[in-house]
């Protein structure tokens, strides 16, 4: 139980489109949704916290007219870059944790989208 | 606001080593802690999860201890393997601002040689 994907896995864009990776969480119901950005050999910098029906939370630093995120449904959270540019080019992680509050929010991620703009 | 931080940043060790990893958070203040293991280029896997009522947690060849006054944590891995190899990062979950906030380490990369 507990899984999260992400979609889609990787993606190569042009420099000025925008991109939307979807997280679901698919057998249970995410309280909250949190979005990563992995740079290569650094560690996960948080980049906005997400609950359902309500507008996110974002980080010191992340713009979020740039990094829109959705979180439309209890099992949906989605992060879109616009106007994609080349220093956007990451791994981009989200982790959910789990209705009811009985598992401690443990965080459950998904397996990651490793965005490439050209 | 929290930080974490995890040493050593990087090991070697031969197989069949009993290894120590560890990790340290400046607010003891914490809701929980999470050890997760990353693969090159993949996403997280979660390891052991301690609440902050809790003082350890063991699953197979893991254990991971919580000293809350102090601000620290360790995982002990047993009898290590290759398989063993990754990067391993600990997340402490803190109340802030109106909800639960996450803060990573950078992790300890460990490589486990035959």
């Amino acid at each position: 139980g507990a899984v999260v994907s992400q979609h889609p896995s990787w993606v190569i864009c042009k420099s000025g489109t925008s991109v939307k990776i979807e997280c679901r969480s698919l057998d249970f119901q995410a309280t909250t949704m949190f979005w990563y950005r992995q740079f290569p050999k650094q560690s996960l910098m948080l980049m906005a916290t997400s609950n359902e029906g309500s507008k996110a939370t974002y980080e010191q630093g992340v713009e979020k007219d740039k990094f829109l995120i959705n979180h439309a449904s209890l099992t949906l959270s989605t992060l879109t870059v616009t106007s994609a540019h080349p220093e956007d080019s990451s791994f981009y992680i989200c982790s959910a944790t789990i209705i009811p509050k009985r598992e401690g929010y443990e965080q459950y991620f998904g397996p990651g989208t490793r965005l490439t703009v050209t | 606001k929290q930080e974490v931080t995890q040493i050593p940043a990087a090991l070697s060790v031969p197989e069949g080593e009993n290894l120590v990893l560890n990790c340290s958070f400046t607010d003891s203040a914490i809701y929980n802690l999470q050890w997760f293991r990353q693969d090159p280029g993949k996403g997280l896997t979660s390891l052991l999860l301690i609440q902050s009522s809790q003082r350890e947690q063991t699953s197979g060849r893991l254990n991971a201890s919580l000293d809350k006054s102090s601000g620290r944590s360790t995982l002990y891995i047993a009898a290590s393997q290759p398989g063993d190899s990754a990067t391993y990062l600990c997340a402490v979950l803190d109340w802030w601002g109106g909800s639960y906030i996450p803060t990573f380490g950078r992790g300890t990369s460990l490589i486990v040689h035959p």
